[in-house]
């Protein structure tokens, strides 16, 4: 079967760095995306990565290994506004999203 | 850019009643829209995968009868929720693939919280 693994939660201090971990065992893989979702809102997306390696965007960077299925998101400089949860999602073969249950990021000042 | 609008952003209805949800891409063509439910503290979960101009492909144990989606235009997709039960009651989003994308990301719109008394 098709399956996303990522923490419930995490907590960490309002400076401070954070990564969220995400392993994945899919039919296929087209790329992985990390969305983040606000308490009552709807994802926004952050990043894609489909090769291997780290992207940087600002205070948050994504890291791909195809080989171990795994992907962690980095978020620097962590602010109060960054609490939320954050989907990991693979696209399967048929370009289908699997979706991760998310990880609640709590940040504390 | 890549703006993806739902209306409306909450309903409430009685037992029984349907209800529609639209869902519009603002700024970009959307040959596939998608159609999500989400129950509180859960992961988003995949109702139906609908195309412009076809049958909307739902997903196992989706009842296509009760969850009526008509995808008319490459912008606009409609999500009807008939004869509504309590049990139907949560946070409906849609999101939408631009034509031009390069990766297939998705856009959300904000999101439809239903709930159904």
């Amino acid at each position: 079967g098709q399956n996303i693994d990522q923490p419930t939660e995490m907590t960490a201090t309002e400076g401070a760095i954070v990564q969220i971990n995400c392993t994945y065992q899919t039919s296929g893989f087209n790329g992985l995306f990390w969305y983040q979702q606000h308490a009552g809102e709807a994802p926004t997306f952050l990043s894609y990565n489909v090769l291997d390696g780290l992207e940087e965007k600002g205070r948050f960077s994504s890291f791909l290994s195809r080989s171990k299925g795994y992907s962690y998101l980095l978020l620097k400089e962590l602010q109060m506004k960054d609490s939320a949860s954050y989907l990991c999602a693979v696209m399967d073969s048929n370009y289908q999203l699997i979706w991760g249950a998310g990880t609640k990021l709590i940040i504390k000042p | 850019g890549a703006v993806v609008s739902q209306h409306p952003s909450w309903v409430i209805c009685k037992s029984g009643t349907s209800v529609k949800i639209e869902c519009r891409s603002l700024d970009f063509q959307a040959t596939t829209m998608f159609w999500y439910r989400q129950f509180p503290k859960q992961s988003l979960m995949l109702m139906a995968t609908s195309n412009e101009g076809s049958k909307a492909t739902y997903e196992q144990g989706v009842e296509k009868d009760k969850f009526l989606i008509n995808h008319a235009s490459l912008t606009l997709s409609t999500l009807t929720v008939t004869s509504a039960h309590p049990e139907d009651s949560s946070f409906y989003i849609c999101s939408a693939s631009p034509v031009t994308s390069s990766y297939n990301e998705q856009f959300f719109g904000p999101g439809t919280r239903l709930t159904v008394l």
